[in-house]
């Protein structure tokens, strides 16, 4: 089974420029998460989806990032523009089945962006 | 302020020792506790998962331990080797209800020398 594909791996962007990551999720899988992961830190969610939907954007900050999720499968998250403490990895997972108790949640490899 | 905290942040230890990371946590009610490794330049992949019923949980050489009435978890690495060398994060998730939200910790990073 192919797991979570994300792109790209790396990025580097001036502040002010936008950016864009994708993701593919597990086949089947119908939540999608973005997160970000600033060094030394966990990962904070930033917007969830169930199949197409959005259920939780509460950490997303809705004046510079957004996201969707086409057709329910591949997800982009954008960044327009970027601000130096965005630099970070941004994650994507998915998982399959939403409200049990073991919702196992699978990461893609992560984009690690540098803003200069 | 966190409401998932591990100790210590970092440690060094000789390959073949045995090292245990700490995790306590404020999150209540929650439906599992998780640790995750993520090894550098890679997506955290999951380890164990326990619910609240659970006392301990073991994958290979890793063992989690959890205490939910001092909300404490434990995850124990036995004969380590070069590639434990990674990240160990804590993890706790939400009831069911709230769509599999989780809460991570800052990570303890784990370095083992030769």
């Amino acid at each position: 089974e192919a797991g979570v594909a994300q792109s790209p791996r790396y990025k580097i962007i001036e502040k002010r420029q936008s950016v864009a990551f994708w993701c593919n999720p597990i086949s089947g899988h119908a939540t999608l998460y973005w997160y970000q992961q600033i060094l030394g830190q966990g990962p904070k969610l930033l917007i969830q989806f169930q199949n197409n939907g959005v259920v939780d954007d509460s950490q997303l900050p809705k004046d510079r990032f957004s996201a969707e999720r086409l057709k329910g499968v591949d997800s982009t998250l954008k960044i327009q523009p970027a601000k130096l403490e965005d630099s970070a990895v941004y994650l994507c997972a998915s998982s399959g089945r939403p409200g049990q108790a073991y919702n196992e949640q699978f990461f893609g490899p992560g984009t690690r962006l540098t803003v200069l | 302020k966190n409401q998932v905290e591990q100790s210590p942040q970092s440690l060094i230890i000789l390959e073949g020792k045995n090292c245990t990371l700490q995790c306590n946590y404020t999150v209540s009610p929650f439906s599992n506790l998780r640790w995750y490794k993520q090894d550098t330049g890679r997506g955290p992949v999951s380890l164990t998962i326990m619910t609240f019923s659970e006392n301990t949980k073991s994958n290979g050489r890793y063992t989690a331990t959890l205490d939910a009435d001092t909300k404490q978890s434990s995850l124990h690495i036995t004969a380590s080797q070069l590639s434990d060398s990674a990240s160990y994060i804590c993890v706790v998730s939400f009831p069911a209800d709230s769509w599999g939200k989780l809460q991570f910790g800052a990570g303890t990073q784990v370095v083992v020398t030769p």
